[in-house]
């Protein structure tokens, strides 16, 4: 059964930095690009960032580039996230999730999400 | 970056009713389209890809059509466990992989 575990998430001021971590099971993690996705409180999905299954190409949305980081260890089944520079906006639960037959685009397995609550 | 606009934005419909959910791109995004379904404190569920394949394990009555901007997610007879929030996804011009904003789906 494939399973995907966020944590790290938590309260953090404006300005700080977090690490979200993603642990995944029941597949061969390193065939298979992974994505972080977000969510605002009552708000809709919106795409953070994806990396391919080597890790060699990572991708972000504006809306983080320079300030988010994408990272996996395919010999601890682990996908992350840094995240500095925090900002009010940056509020949201956030998801990993497994790209579809490996691709990067659609995305077939969803982790429950972790909490990110950025505020002074 | 494309902009998906999903109407209406809440749909009432009785239980075994039909359900038509709709999704515009503002370009063509060929067939590259997902569905997805979220329920209240859960994650998204993937429903459709390809514009109207459905996902593993998704059942008959729900299904996808469409392509370059105009898409319909239909749900033939409505069970009590489709009443969530349905999110399109275009992933032609990737990235981003944009969303629309949801429908919600909720009992007559």
């Amino acid at each position: 059964e494939v399973q995907l575990l966020e944590s790290g998430g938590g309260l953090v001021q404006p300005g700080g930095s977090l690490r979200l971590s993603c642990v995944a099971s029941g597949f061969t993690f390193s065939s298979y690009a992974m994505t972080w996705v977000r969510q605002a409180p009552g708000k809709g999905l919106e795409w953070v960032s994806s990396l391919t299954n080597s890790g060699g190409y990572t991708y972000y949305a504006d809306s983080v580039k320079g300030r988010f980081t994408i990272s996996r260890d395919n010999s601890k089944n682990t996908l992350y996230l840094q995240m500095n520079s925090l900002r009010a906006e940056d509020t949201a639960v956030y998801f990993c999730a497994r790209g579809l037959e490996g691709g990067a685009r659609v995305f077939d397995y969803w982790g429950k999400g972790t909490l990110v609550t950025v505020s002074s | 970056e494309i902009v998906m606009t999903q109407s209406p934005a809440t749909l009432s419909v009785s239980p075994g009713e039909r359900a038509t959910l709709s999704c515009r791109a503002s370009q063509s995004v060929r067939s590259n389209l997902a569905w997805y379904q979220q329920k209240p404190g859960q994650a998204p569920r993937l429903l459709i890809y390809g514009a109207s394949t459905r996902a593993t394990g998704i059942p008959a009555r729900l299904s996808g059509s469409g392509s370059g901007t105009e898409f319909t997610l239909t749900i033939s007879s409505l069970q009590s466990e489709d009443f969530a929030v349905y999110y399109c996804q275009q992933y032609n011009n990737w990235p981003p992989g944009t969303f629309g904003q949801g429908t919600k789906v909720v009992i007559k």
